[in-house]
C-alpha cells in the first residue's frame, strides 16, 4: 500500500529550465512533508520541507507547493544546474499511529548542459 | 567530520550467517532510524529509537534485532541471513520526529 506516490520514475530537463518534481499522497493524517536528494553510493540528503498549514515553502532555488485538497505536492528548482541531477524522494510523516516517515520511490532527474 | 556513520559499507555474506551493522551519529540527535531500500528502491522504515527506546518497530522479520547502547549509537544485528534480506540499509537521525533525517552513506548487505 503505497501511501506517497511518486509517479514519474524519471524527468530530463535543460540545464536553466524548471524542473518540477510531482508527489501524491493518499493519508490525510500526514502533516508534513519533506524532499530529499540522492546522489549514487550516498545517503538522501534532505532538501527542504512544507507543514500542512503552509501551502509554499521556498529555500533558494527550490521551492516546494502543497495542495492539500488534492493531496499533493510538488517541488520546483529555477534555474536546473547538471549537479541537481540526482534521485529525489518525496516523503511525508505524521500521526499516523506512531511518528514515521513513509518515502516514495523517488524520481531521477537528468539536466542536460 | 561525518556526521551519520555507517559500518560496514559493503558486506557479502552466506546465507543462514549472523551479522552487524553500525551506526553512529555526532549530530547530538535525539532520535535515530533504521531504513531499508529494497529492490525497487523504495526506502522503508524498519525501526526508530528516541533517547534509547524503541518508538517504531515496523513489520520487521525478529531476526532482525536493533540495539541502541546510548542515543548516539543504533545497531542493527541480523540473525539467520536470508537471500531476502540482500539491500542497501541506511542509518539516520533526527533532532525529532517531525524534523528532516541526516543519512549515513548506506550498507549494501549481499547475501549468497
Amino acid at each position: 500500500d503505497q501511501q506517497v506516490k511518486q509517479n514519474s520514475p524519471s524527468l530530463s530537463v535543460q540545464e536553466g529550465r524548471i524542473s518540477i518534481l510531482n508527489c501524491d499522497y493518499t493519508n490525510s493524517m500526514f502533516d508534513y512533508f519533506l524532499w530529499y536528494k540522492k546522489y549514487p553510493a550516498e545517503g538522501p540528503t534532505f532538501l527542504i520541507s512544507i507543514s500542512s498549514i503552509k501551502d509554499k515553502n521556498e529555500d533558494g532555488r527550490f521551492t516546494v507547493f502543497l495542495n492539500k485538497s488534492a493531496k499533493h505536492l510538488s517541488l520546483h528548482i529555477v534555474p536546473s544546474q547538471p549537479g541537481d541531477s540526482a534521485v529525489y524522494f518525496c516523503a511525508a510523516s505524521g500521526n499516523t499511529g506512531g511518528f514515521k516517515t513513509i518515502f516514495g520511490a523517488g524520481t531521477r532527474l537528468f539536466v542536460k548542459a | 567530520d561525518t556526521a551519520v556513520s555507517q559500518t560496514p559499507k559493503y558486506l557479502v555474506t552466506q546465507m543462514g550467517n549472523d551479522k552487524s551493522i553500525k551506526c553512529e551519529q555526532n549530530l547530538g540527535h535525539d532520535t535515530m532510524y533504521w531504513y531499508k531500500q529494497d529492490s525497487k528502491k523504495f526506502l522503508k522504515i524498519m525501526f526508530s529509537y528516541n533517547n534509547k527506546e524503541l518508538i517504531i518497530n515496523e513489520t520487521v522479520p525478529n531476526r532482525f534485532s536493533p540495539k541502541s547502547p546510548d542515543k548516539a549509537h543504533l545497531n542493527l544485528h541480523i540473525n539467520s541471513l536470508e537471500l531476502g534480506d540482500s539491500a542497501v540499509y541506511f542509518c539516520a537521525s533526527s533532532p525529532g520526529q517531525t524534523y528532516g533525517y541526516t543519512f549515513g552513506s548506506g550498507t549494501r548487505l549481499t547475501v549468497v
